[in-house]
């Protein structure tokens, strides 16, 4: 089974552009979250999306979106890049399995805001 | 507002040692904690989950144990070996909604294993 897919893999991009980055969650899982890690912040929860609506947001500015496909597939836009968008940006899914919910991540998009 | 910390923030030991990875969170209300394996520029490995119910989860050489009562997990590494050099997080799924993507993570502790 495939495991989470994040593309690009890699972004730069100027101050002032957008960015949209795709997550694609493994078959058959509906849950789709995103984090952004920073070194100085750490992993910070940005949202997650079940079933093509947003359940959970986190403590972010307007500027992130996101969405959900019926597919499951998700993406998150980012606009008006700022410097400090600068992260690692990590999508997990996620199945409920009995009471266990275990999250499964990609590999992540590093975007360079410059 | 849940709040993880993970002790010692990088730890460098001789392969073969056994070691401690601790994780401690403020508000013991949770549903799940899990341990994490990140390395450079990669995604997170998920390596134990333990259920709020539970005391302890092991795989292989892994060992984690928690005291939700007291706030603190621990991640006991047996033999320890170079290709466990990595980062080690600490997350916890907090209790009461609905929301189970909605982690709350430790900085880390970054272990190194050297020959």
């Amino acid at each position: 089974k495939a495991g989470v897919t994040q593309t690009p893999r890699y972004l730069i991009k100027t101050r002032g552009q957008q960015v949209t980055l795709s997550c694609s969650p493994i078959s058959g899982h509906r849950s789709v979250s995103w984090y952004q890690q920073t070194p100085g912040q750490g992993l910070q929860f940005l949202f997650e999306y079940f079933s093509e609506t947003q359940r959970n947001k986190g403590n972010f500015p307007g500027r992130f979106s996101g969405r959900q496909f019926s597919n499951s597939r998700s993406e998150m836009n980012v606009s008006t890049l700022e410097l400090g968008d600068s992260a690692l940006y990590l999508c997990a899914s996620s199945l409920r399995q009995g009471v266990e919910e275990k999250l499964f991540f990609g590999s992540g998009t590093q975007l360079s805001v410059l | 507002k849940q709040e993880v910390t993970q002790i010692p923030a990088a730890l460098s030991v001789p392969e073969g040692e056994n070691l401690v990875l601790n994780c401690s969170f403020t508000d013991s209300a949770i549903y799940n904690l899990q341990w994490f394996r990140q390395d450079p520029g990669k995604g997170l490995t998920s390596l134990l989950l333990i259920q709020s119910s539970q005391r302890e989860q092991t795989s292989g050489r892994l060992n984690a144990s928690l005291d939700k009562s007291s706030g603190r997990s621990t991640l006991y590494i047996a033999a320890s070996q170079p290709g466990d050099s990595a980062t080690y997080l600490c997350a916890v799924l907090n209790a009461g909604g609905t929301s189970y993507g909605k982690l709350t993570f430790g900085q880390g502790t970054i272990l190194t294993v050297h020959p």
